[in-house]
């Protein structure tokens, strides 16, 4: 069962705009949620996790348990923000995470 | 602190064939997790080992396994591939083995079965 859904494949947005990247989730306990980006010829990094509840690179993400979402976002989107971004769930069950499939952004100068 | 280290970096294997794909934590990790990424269905994940022991095991068949040395460094084997075999195959390395964790990646090995 698909336990991480990433729904958009392909996101653009203009330099300067907000920028939403949706992430939802199945899991009826209590999961620890995570970003990660892999920038152009890069490794696969953490950007953010949920139990941080930081702002990094000017990103944020909001567990919301009600809606099963972790949705990222930034409100002024830079160049180098264009990248692929992964949500990924684990159920602290040890090192097994949930990845979705992925949202590659891309910032339009 | 050196990074993920992942070898081959590139094979190429025939059908029916065996490979052997290694990673080298980064030092004081103890946890070692595979993953298989292709364009069709993402990472997906195959195994952890945390002090050389399987944990956590993904929904693979048996043709794929693997093992963790006592100085945390890990294989992982896959036997008679199939072409549906051909992916990267990337390792993460983790601190914690609590999956709340940061995990630290490889650059991956490109296998291609043909």
């Amino acid at each position: 069962a698909q336990r991480v859904t990433q729904p958009e494949k392909l996101l653009s947005v203009f330099k300067g705009a907000p920028v939403e990247l949706k992430c939802n989730y199945s899991y009826s306990g209590s999961p620890e949620l995570f970003w990660y980006v892999q920038y152009s010829r890069q490794r696969l990094q953490l950007l953010l996790r949920h139990i941080s509840r930081e702002s990094i690179k000017g990103f944020t993400a909001d567990l919301n348990k009600g809606e099963t979402s972790f949705h990222l976002k930034k409100p002024f989107a830079q160049e180098e923000d264009s990248a692929m971004y992964y949500c990924a769930l684990s159920m602290n069950t040890g090192n097994q995470f949930y990845f979705g499939t992925g949202t590659s952004l891309t910032v339009i100068p | 602190k050196a990074g993920v280290t992942q070898t081959p970096r590139y094979l190429i294997k025939t059908r029916g064939q065996q490979v052997t794909l290694s990673c080298s934590p980064i030092s004081g990790h103890r946890s070692v997790s595979w993953y298989q990424q292709t364009p069709g269905q993402g990472l997906q994940f195959l195994f952890e080992y945390f002090s050389e022991t399987q944990r956590n095991k993904g929904n693979f068949p048996g043709r794929f396994s693997g093992r963790q040395f006592s100085n945390s460094r890990s294989e992982m084997n896959v036997s008679t591939l199939e072409l549906g075999d051909s992916a990267l195959y990337l390792c993460a390395s983790s601190l914690t083995g609590t999956g709340a964790g940061e995990q630290y990646f490889g650059p991956g090995t490109r296998l291609t079965v043909t």
